[in-house]
């Protein structure tokens, strides 16, 4: 079966300190690979996406995410976190039915809590 | 603002109301979807509309009756509903069907008394 994996339920960080939200899947073929943020009251905010090209994706706010076909794995990466990224994550893809897209196949998400 | 609105933001209703959800987007979509997000669940895609026609329908109980009139409005009707369905229902737009980045709106948090 098609799924999402984020392994961790909170991940908790320190201001100025990097941040990884990990996302892994299991989905056929050559998945589209998709991040979203929601915060408090909100819907989900499109961060970034992965289709093909360069593995290592740059979205917004600072946000990047590495593709790792081998691991299957598409991580969420900060450098250097802010207070106000504090919020859920969302990692979601779409698999690849030879050569048509399906629908998008969401995680449980993650949420981050960044302390000053 | 993603360009997606959601109308009422907050709704609370009996088992035995009627209600309605309503969704509009200002971004020349073609495509619009429901989901619902349930605390620490996935979210679930409900409905899902292209060119106002129905291409999905994921085996979603009959008392959820969704309505596109259009393509920038998509309705969701409820009717009899239960306790568990109780959750924050999303709208979402993109450019086209399933090969484009999905833009949500703020959400309906339902409750169900």
């Amino acid at each position: 079966a098609q799924s999402v994996a984020q392994p961790e339920d909170q991940v908790n960080v320190a201001e100025g300190n990097p941040l990884t939200v990990k996302c892994t899947y299991s989905v056929s073929g050559n998945p589209y690979l998709f991040w979203y943020v929601q915060y408090p009251n909100r819907g989900l905010q499109f961060l970034l996406k992965y289709i093909t090209g360069d593995n290592l994706v740059k979205g917004s706010y600072g946000f990047e995410a590495e593709f790792n076909k081998s691991q299957t794995s598409f991580h969420l990466k900060k450098p250097s976190a802010l207070v106000s990224d504090s919020a859920l994550y969302f990692c979601a893809v779409r698999p690849d039915y030879g050569g048509s897209q399906g629908n998008l196949i969401f995680g449980k998400g993650t949420k981050l809590s960044v302390k000053p | 603002e993603t360009g997606v609105t959601q109308t009422p933001r907050h709704l609370v209703m009996g088992m035995t109301n009627k209600k309605s959800l309503k969704c509009e987007q200002h971004l020349g979509h073609n495509a619009m979807y429901w989901y619902k997000q349930s605390a620490k669940k996935p979210l679930e895609l409900m409905f899902v509309y292209n060119f106002k026609e129905q291409t999905e329908n994921n085996s979603v109980p009959s008392r959820f009756s969704p309505e596109c009139p259009n393509s920038s409005h998509l309705f969701l009707h409820l009717h009899t509903l239960q306790p568990e369905d109780s959750a924050l229902y999303l709208c979402a737009s993109s450019p086209g069907l399933f090969t484009d980045t999905q833009y949500f709106g703020p959400g309906t948090r339902l409750t169900v008394l």
